[in-house]
């Protein structure tokens, strides 16, 4: 069992939808990221949060330490959004970063 | 202004042959890291480096030797390559560890044939 666990493994929706992707992970952390890997492969970080909520434009993460669970939301959702999201953890805070599966998320117009 | 570049962006090449991936990054950070991509679009760590000191050797085959000539660049060479070497591999910095942000390049895309 990966000690990042992500759901729903794939994800479709309409355009306008609201988006929820989930992260949960066995390891102690005091951080966590939320990354996006385009559909033509580039990937970038979307957050990184410790506790409580952040919020860029559409996207919101959201991360309970205590129960070791985090969500990445999307409001209004795009096609342009289509992408893999993937969480990831620094295991037991050291430089080694654990990945989640990733979520596919293809949004349609 | 590129942040993280990494070159060659596709890489095809036969087993047994030996192959080189560079990687720069111009952010001035201390930490890089090598990933590896597999075809079920799983990462991995590989390695990584601070200030050019390994940190992180993530049970990698002897085959890989990252170098790192100075702490703005990591460069990945891979000798006797076989056939479950094909990936894509990434190349990503960050100012302090884990726990910072990190910046990716854009992968190479390795095929052994």
């Amino acid at each position: 069992k990966n000690e990042v666990e992500q759901s729903p493994q794939n994800l479709t929706a309409q355009e306008g939808e609201f988006i929820t992707i989930n992260c949960s992970y066995s390891v102690g952390i005091s951080a966590l990221h939320w990354l996006q890997q385009h559909p033509g492969g580039g990937i970038v970080s979307l957050f990184m949060l410790s506790s409580g909520k952040k919020k860029h434009g559409r996207l919101i993460a959201t991360i309970n330490i205590q129960e070791k669970h985090s969500s990445l939301h999307i409001t209004a959702s795009h096609p342009r959004d289509s992408a893999v999201y993937i969480c990831a953890v620094p295991f037991y805070n050291t430089d080694k970063l654990i990945f989640g599966t990733g979520t596919r998320l293809q949004v349609f117009p | 202004d590129t942040a993280v570049s990494q070159t060659p962006k596709y890489l095809v090449t036969q087993m047994g042959n030996d192959k080189s991936i560079k990687c720069e990054q111009n952010l001035g950070h201390d930490t890089m890291y090598w990933y590896k991509q597999d075809s079920k679009k799983f990462l991995k760590i590989m390695f990584s480096y601070n200030n050019k000191e390994l940190i992180i050797n993530e049970t990698v085959p002897n085959r890989f030797s990252p170098k790192s000539p100075d702490k703005a660049h990591l460069n990945l060479h891979i000798n006797s390559l076989e056939l479950g070497d094909s990936a894509v591999y990434f190349c990503a910095s960050s100012q302090v560890g884990g726990v910072e942000t990190q910046y990716f390049g854009p992968g190479t895309r390795l095929l052994v044939l």
